[in-house]
């Protein structure tokens, strides 16, 4: 049983590129969220799809988009990319999006911008 | 706004003994919980929750967590330190009232285990 995958493991970028990330459910999940970890700090919320609709958003920009398809797979996209970016992005999945339920977590991307 | 505070950056430890990590939550409501851990270079694994009931949660590896509503604390223990439980622990509640499952996430503790 695959649980939540992330893809790619590693990406390097410049300032001002454009960035997508992707991410795959655990099976069973139908909820994806997004995380930002910046070195040595814990994880800060991005935003959280459910029926291919974004439901629930963190203080972040909107350079910060995302999608979700109808398998349940998301997309995390960055344009105009700022060194403060950097960071490890983290997807997790759950069964369901109430606050009972855990979110399971995948190994991240390693972001870097140059 | 539920948030969580860890208490203490880093924490050491000799192999077999007591770990304690400190995790208070703030809120006027009964929270859920969750203690995770991350090993270097990978993402997060969730090591216990506490939802409703029973106020002692047994996790994985050994691990354990009180729900203490008197003293809004929710820290983690484990009897006998092993050098496998080096790692960063996040305490972690949901991030608002929305009833939604996503987490306001404490800065951590780094766990050290000297042999």
């Amino acid at each position: 049983d695959a649980g939540v995958t992330q893809s790619p493991t590693h990406l390097i970028k410049t300032r001002g590129q454009q960035v997508t990330l992707r991410c795959s459910p655990k099976s069973g999940h139908d909820t994806v969220s997004w995380y930002q970890q910046a070195l040595g700090q814990g994880p800060q919320f991005i935003f959280q799809y459910y029926e291919e609709e974004e439901r629930q958003r963190g203080n972040f920009p909107d350079r910060f988009s995302g999608h979700q398809f109808p398998n349940y797979s998301s997309e995390l996209n960055v344009n105009a990319l700022l060194l403060g970016d950097s960071a490890l992005y983290l997807c997790a999945s759950s069964f369901n999006r109430f606050s009972n339920q855990p979110q399971h977590f995948g190994d991240g991307t390693r972001l870097s911008i140059l | 706004a539920q948030s969580v505070t860890q208490l203490g950056s880093h924490v050491s430890v000799s192999e077999g003994a007591l770990v304690l990590l400190r995790c208070n939550y703030s809120s006027s409501v009964p929270p859920y919980l969750f203690w995770y851990v991350q090993y270097p270079n990978q993402g997060l694994q969730l090591l216990l929750k506490y939802t409703t009931g029973a106020t002692l949660v047994k996790g994985i590896n050994g691990f354990e967590a009180e729900f203490k509503k008197s003293e809004t604390s929710f820290h983690l223990t484990k009897p006998s330190a092993h050098m496998s439980d080096a790692a960063e622990y996040f305490c972690a509640a949901p991030l608002d009232q929305t009833g939604a499952n996503n987490l306001f996430f404490g800065t951590g503790t780094r766990l050290t285990v000297i042999p």
